[in-house]
């Protein structure tokens, strides 16, 4: 089975600092995404890659970045926390080509005060 | 613009009842279509998937989904609803040429014992 792993079940950080979140997977995924979820928005897309080192921006990529040194490893950098950025963040990846699924994380709950 | 709607955020039903939940989009070309459940802190599971083929496709859990081109809808339906579906619904859709998703805001199914 495929599997997303995110370093942090919770988070809490002050206004201001730079935050790391992480994701790893397993299966040689060539797609990773970072999505945040919010109450009556659903689910949307911070930042996506498809490969080593190349990124997209999503639908909300204002005040993140992201960063992909290895295939496995995916990561989402607030840059200057913000209280706005208080919310649940996932990470997925899936096998290119769109047809297989995205597998998810269990997601990380991020509050910032 | 590209997107995906679930009218409902919430559906009611009782134990062994049937169950629908609604989804329909607004994408170009033709896509692909996904469902995911959500139990609460944890990520998204895949459910089912339409890519080609058969309109009426099944998935994990006793779920199907019927494909319907003209209504640009893909509802989500169970014959005999389980207390332990209760949880949140989210629907999304692959546009064409890319491997990035739009998902719909969700609906949450409860379901009464």
């Amino acid at each position: 089975d495929v599997k997303v792993t995110q370093s942090s079940r919770y988070l809490v950080k002050r206004t201001g600092e730079k935050v790391f979140l992480e994701c790893v997977q397993d299966m040689d995924h060539e797609n990773m995404f970072w999505y945040r979820q919010d109450p009556g928005l659903g689910l949307r897309l911070i930042y996506f890659s498809y490969d080593v080192k190349m990124k997209e921006k999503g639908d909300i990529p204002e005040g993140y970045s992201v960063s992909r040194e290895k295939k496995e490893r995916f990561s989402l950098i607030l840059e200057s926390a913000s209280t706005n950025q208080t919310s649940m963040y996932l990470c997925a990846s899936s096998p290119i080509g769109g047809m297989q699924p995205q597998h998810f994380g269990d997601g990380t709950r991020l509050s910032i005060l | 613009a590209q997107s995906v709607a679930q009218p409902e955020d919430q559906v009611n039903v009782a134990e062994g009842n049937p169950l629908t939940v609604k989804c329909t989009y607004s994408v170009s070309g033709n896509p692909y279509l996904f469902w995911y459940v959500q139990y609460p802190n944890r990520g998204l599971q895949f459910l089912l998937k339409y890519i080609t083929g058969d309109n009426l496709v099944k998935g994990s859990y006793g779920f199907e989904a019927e494909f319907n081109k003209s209504q640009t809808s893909f509802h989500l339906k169970k014959p005999s609803a389980l207390v332990s579906d209760s949880a949140l619904y989210f629907c999304a859709v692959r546009p064409d040429n890319t491997d990035k998703l739009i998902f719909g805001t969700g609906t949450r199914l409860q379901v009464f014992p």
